[in-house]
């Protein structure tokens, strides 16, 4: 069954560091998002991506973060300084049409020191 | 803009109990509807949606939710639940149409299942 692969799992940093996060969505879907889940928190939205543009984005992805999808496959989330508000799990999600269900991936657990 | 808000943040319950957990929603317009599962330590996973058609959904392993259009509700259930159902539930809704089609969630419900 297709799936969103995620890469690292865990990463830890230290503050003011860049990181990329990965991930590789379903083959032939044409949606592409990020959200993150602060520990005990909902899960919150970052940003949607569709036909090489963000689509929409939130409050929260400030110019620190940017997303880039380099080639046919991957689907990168990069955040130019962190900070320890960052610290957060990182799901990443494709959908094949807009709106309907979104396929996520199992997430990276970013940790910022 | 959507809203969810799932009442219970937590609940406990005893195995081959009912479970019902609670989920209304507030949007503007037409939406789609999801349940996600997160089990510890794991990702999210859809459980069951509702796009169009039939209000009444179900899931592959026993869970099912009922659209309630006049109430905005999508309360999930399940008549008799398992060890293995432990999880946490988030309720979500997408609208239907327009530019903006993120998923907004719930802030979860956790459920225990206890022997």
């Amino acid at each position: 069954e297709p799936e969103v692969t995620q890469t690292p799992s865990h990463q830890v940093t230290q503050m003011g560091q860049e990181v990329i996060l990965r991930c590789v969505p379903i083959s032939n879907h044409l949606y592409f998002y990020w959200y993150r889940q602060i520990l005990g928190q909902k899960v919150e939205f970052l940003v949607s991506f569709y036909n090489n543009e963000i689509s929409e984005k939130s409050e929260i992805f400030d110019d620190q973060f940017s997303v880039e999808r380099p080639d046919g496959s991957n689907f990168t989330l990069k955040i130019r300084s962190t900070k320890l508000e960052d610290s957060a799990m990182y799901f990443c999600a494709s959908s094949e049409l807009r709106g309907t269900e979104a396929f996520f991936g199992q997430g990276t657990r970013l940790t910022v020191v | 803009a959507q809203s969810v808000t799932q009442l219970d943040s937590q609940v406990p319950v005893f195995e081959e109990a009912p479970v019902e957990l609670r989920c209304n929603y507030s949007s503007s317009v037409s939406v789609y509807l999801f349940w996600y599962v997160q089990y510890p330590n794991q990702g999210l996973q859809l459980l069951l949606k509702y796009l169009s058609g039939s209000t009444l959904v179900e899931s592959i392993n026993g869970f099912e939710a009922e659209f309630n259009k006049s109430q905005t509700s999508f309360h999930l259930r399940k008549p008799s639940v398992h060890i293995s159902d432990t999880a946490e539930y988030f309720c979500a809704v997408s609208p239907k149409g327009g530019s903006n089609y993120k998923l907004t969630f719930g802030k979860g419900t956790l459920l225990t299942v206890n022997p």
